[in-house]
């Protein structure tokens, strides 16, 4: 059973516009959430990050937002870039440092 | 500073050879994970090791062991291997919990073909 869900396999946003990723968990004792960027043939790179008692954090044009009751949380991306176009992970971690991810969405931002 | 070293790069192993996978990081961390990345799967959580001498079963630990050698190294073990197996791995590790930070250094992977 998927605990950590992204249910949009790919997305496809314009430059200059905002990009909206999502991710689903199931586990409520998930309690850290983490985005993740990947590009072919390489290793996944921290992106941001949220706890549980915070439902915003903002770095840069990058901001994570979660919603507890509702167990979702989003990465916004504004304004999108070329340089973007990754494919993104997002994971939940909880108190026995288990990190558990998600099957990724792919972004493409064109021009 | 290397951060987290995997070896091999690349490998090709025939049905039922048994191979190690190595992972080494030089940051100090508590925690190291062994993810597989499959088309469509996403990362997929094998084993973990919270501490140096302990390790628990992720997502999909079945067909695998691991080591953790100590606070460094972290290996992951195919006794004998299936073309189910064929996958690209990574190695993370991360810090303790409430030291800073939180987010896991990956290493760049290693591409397994099992034929």
């Amino acid at each position: 059973d998927q605990q950590v869900k992204q249910n949009s396999p790919s997305l496809s946003v314009q430059e200059g516009r905002i990009s909206i990723l999502n991710c689903d968990y199931t586990n409520s004792m998930f309690d850290y959430f983490l985005w993740y960027k990947k590009y072919p043939a390489e290793g996944p790179t921290f992106l941001i990050s949220i706890s549980s008692i915070k439902d915003k954090n903002e770095d840069g044009r990058f901001t994570v937002f979660l919603n507890k009751s509702a167990k979702h949380l989003s990465l916004h991306i504004v304004p999108s870039q070329p340089g973007d176009s990754a494919v993104y992970f997002c994971a939940a971690s909880d108190h026995t440092d288990k990190l558990i991810f998600g099957t990724g969405t792919r972004l493409q931002v064109f021009p | 500073n290397a951060g987290v070293t995997q070896t091999p790069k690349f490998q090709v192993l025939k049905t039922g050879q048994s191979m190690t996978l190595q992972c080494a990081q030089d940051m100090n961390h508590n925690s190291m994970y062994w993810y597989r990345q499959d088309p469509g799967m996403g990362l997929r959580l094998i084993y973990y090791s919270a501490s140096e001498g302990t390790t628990d079963k992720g997502e999909v630990p079945n067909g695998y062991n691991v080591s953790r050698l100590n606070k460094r190294e972290f290996s992951l073990r195919l006794e004998s291997a299936a073309p189910s197996q064929t996958s690209v791995y990574f190695c993370a590790s991360r810090p303790r919990r409430g030291t800073g930070g939180g987010e896991a250094f990956f290493g760049q992977g290693t591409r397994l073909t099992v034929v």
